[in-house]
C-alpha cells in the first residue's frame, strides 16, 4: 500500500540553526500538507501546497518557515532559524482531491536546543 | 476562520461498552469531517470521514452522525475493545480552503479490559 515517508524521523538541532524536514508524498496525489504536532497538544495546520505553490498557510507559518517542492518526489518544509517553540512533531500529508482524505507520514520528531 | 471542538478530552470505558465523542465547528463552509485515531508516537489515522451531504455512515463498529443545522458531529464505537484505546481527533475541512483540515483538541479514549 502506498504511504507517505518523511526523513529523518527524529532531527536534533540547535537553537538558530536551519532544518529541513524531507517528505516523499504518496506519488499520484496533487495536494500536500505540513501540520506540526507539539507535544500532547492537537494537530495543527501549518500549510498547503498546490501546482507548485502555496495555497494556503497558518497564522504559525511565518516568514521562517518555507516550503518546496525541488523535484517530482520531495516535498520539503524549511525552517530558517529554529526557536525552542518549534519543537514538535511534522507530519507531512498529501492527498488525491480537493477536500478528501489526507495521508499522513510518520512524522519528524525535531528537537530544538 | 474554522473552529473545531472536542469534548470530552478523556474519556475512560469498560470492554464491550460504547463509547461517544462529540466535536463542533463554526464554518458552516466546512463540508468535509474526518476522524482520525493516533496511536502513542505514530502518525493520525483515517477511521472514517463523513461529507456534508451525508447525516450518517458506518463501517462496523464505527459510525459518525452529522448534523449540518447545529453544525456538530459525532463519532461513536460500540462494542469496545483495549485495541480501541488512542487518542481520536476529530477535524473540519472546506473544500475552499483548499482541503486544510483544523483538527480538534483530541479525546483520549481508554477502553479498561
Amino acid at each position: 500500500e502506498p504511504e507517505v515517508t518523511q526523513t529523518p524521523s527524529h532531527q536534533v538541532t540547535q537553537m538558530g540553526q536551519e532544518v529541513i524536514l524531507r517528505c516523499v508524498p504518496i506519488s499520484n496525489h496533487l495536494y500536500f500538507y505540513w501540520y506540526r504536532q507539539i507535544l500532547g497538544q492537537k494537530v495543527e495546520f501549518l500549510v498547503s501546497f498546490y501546482n507548485n505553490e502555496i495555497s494556503e498557510k497558518s497564522e504559525i507559518f511565518d516568514d521562517q518557515f518555507s516550503v518546496e517542492r525541488p523535484d517530482g518526489s520531495n516535498f520539503t518544509l524549511k525552517i530558517r532559524s529554529t526557536k525552542l517553540e518549534d519543537s514538535a512533531m511534522y507530519f507531512c500529508a498529501s492527498g488525491s482531491f480537493l477536500g478528501t482524505e489526507a495521508f499522513f507520514g510518520q512524522g519528524t520528531r525535531l528537537t530544538v536546543v | 476562520g474554522e473552529n473545531v471542538e472536542q469534548h470530552p478530552s478523556t474519556l475512560s470505558v469498560q470492554e464491550g461498552d460504547s463509547a461517544v465523542i462529540k466535536c463542533t465547528y463554526s464554518d458552516s463552509a466546512s463540508n468535509y469531517f474526518p476522524w482520525y485515531k493516533q496511536e502513542l508516537g505514530k502518525r493520525p489515522q483515517l477511521i472514517i470521514d463523513i461529507r456534508s451531504n451525508v447525516g450518517e455512515k458506518k463501517d462496523q463498529r464505527i459510525a459518525v452522525t452529522l448534523n449540518k443545522t447545529a453544525k456538530h458531529f459525532s463519532l461513536h464505537i460500540t462494542e469496545t475493545q483495549p485495541e480501541d484505546s488512542a487518542v481520536y481527533f476529530c477535524a473540519a475541512s472546506t473544500s475552499g480552503s483548499q482541503g486544510n483540515l483544523i483538527f480538534g483538541k483530541g479525546t483520549k479514549l481508554s477502553v479498561k479490559p
